[in-house]
């Protein structure tokens, strides 16, 4: 079983609707988790980082952390075509290997 | 504010010939770098990674190097170039190991 399980996709919706993004993992250890957007040929952005449990909300963006289910999300907001781009869950314990997701690819239509 | 620099956009090399990417970070010190190497489907695979000044931990046995001659500047290498190599490469740097990581625009490396 791979550390870190993120559904490719792709995921299209149309603009305005709510996006859900998720990531399953399996190591119970891990306590820091990112979101990264990473359009076409570029390097990924850092979005969203939590430490542990919990909800953060950013503008249209919220991560959640749900540790007893092992589970990630990321929600979207109010979704315009700008949204459009690969999203990468990443997560550690602590030290110097990040583990990524291999993204999911969200189409925002107008 | 921090920024981080990764050149070239683009590179198109033959089989066998040397490697050189070169990356640098402003408006910080001391920062812990990375190199990661992302192929299609595979997602992202960490190369290098570098804590100080000299200091280079490898995470996978290739055909590629990592060097830190200054605080601030990390650069990637080969001495010959396998078709495998081909890939888009990141670099990155972080504050310490428990803080996010921010990435580079990568450089589209082509072995033909």
């Amino acid at each position: 079983q791979k550390e870190v399980e993120q559904d490719p996709g792709p995921l299209s919706v149309p603009e305005g609707a709510i996006v859900s993004l998720n990531c399953t993992y399996s190591n119970s250890a891990f306590q820091y988790f990112m979101w990264y957007r990473q359009y076409s040929r570029k390097g990924p952005e850092l979005l969203m980082y939590t430490y542990s449990s919990g909800n953060k909300e950013d503008g249209r963006f919220t991560a959640q952390v749900d540790k007893s289910s092992k589970y990630i999300s990321l929600f979207i907001r109010d979704s315009q075509p700008s949204d459009s781009a690969t999203y990468l869950c990443a997560m550690y314990n602590s030290g110097y290997a990040l583990n990524f997701g291999k993204g999911t690819s969200l189409l925002v239509t107008p | 504010s921090q920024t981080i620099h990764q050149w070239p956009a683009t590179l198109v090399q033959p089989v066998g010939s040397p490697l050189s990417l070169e990356c640098t970070v402003e408006g910080t010190s001391n920062p812990n770098l990375y190199w990661y190497r992302q192929a299609a489907g595979r997602g992202l695979q960490l190369l290098f990674y570098s804590v100080g000044i000299g200091q280079i931990s490898s995470e996978v046995p290739q055909n590629l190097s990592a060097s830190r001659p200054q605080d601030r500047q990390f650069i990637l290498s080969s001495k010959k170039l396998l078709l495998s190599d081909s890939g888009f490469y990141l670099c990155a740097w972080g504050r310490d190991s428990n803080s996010p990581l921010h990435f580079g625009n990568g450089t589209r490396l082509t072995v033909t």
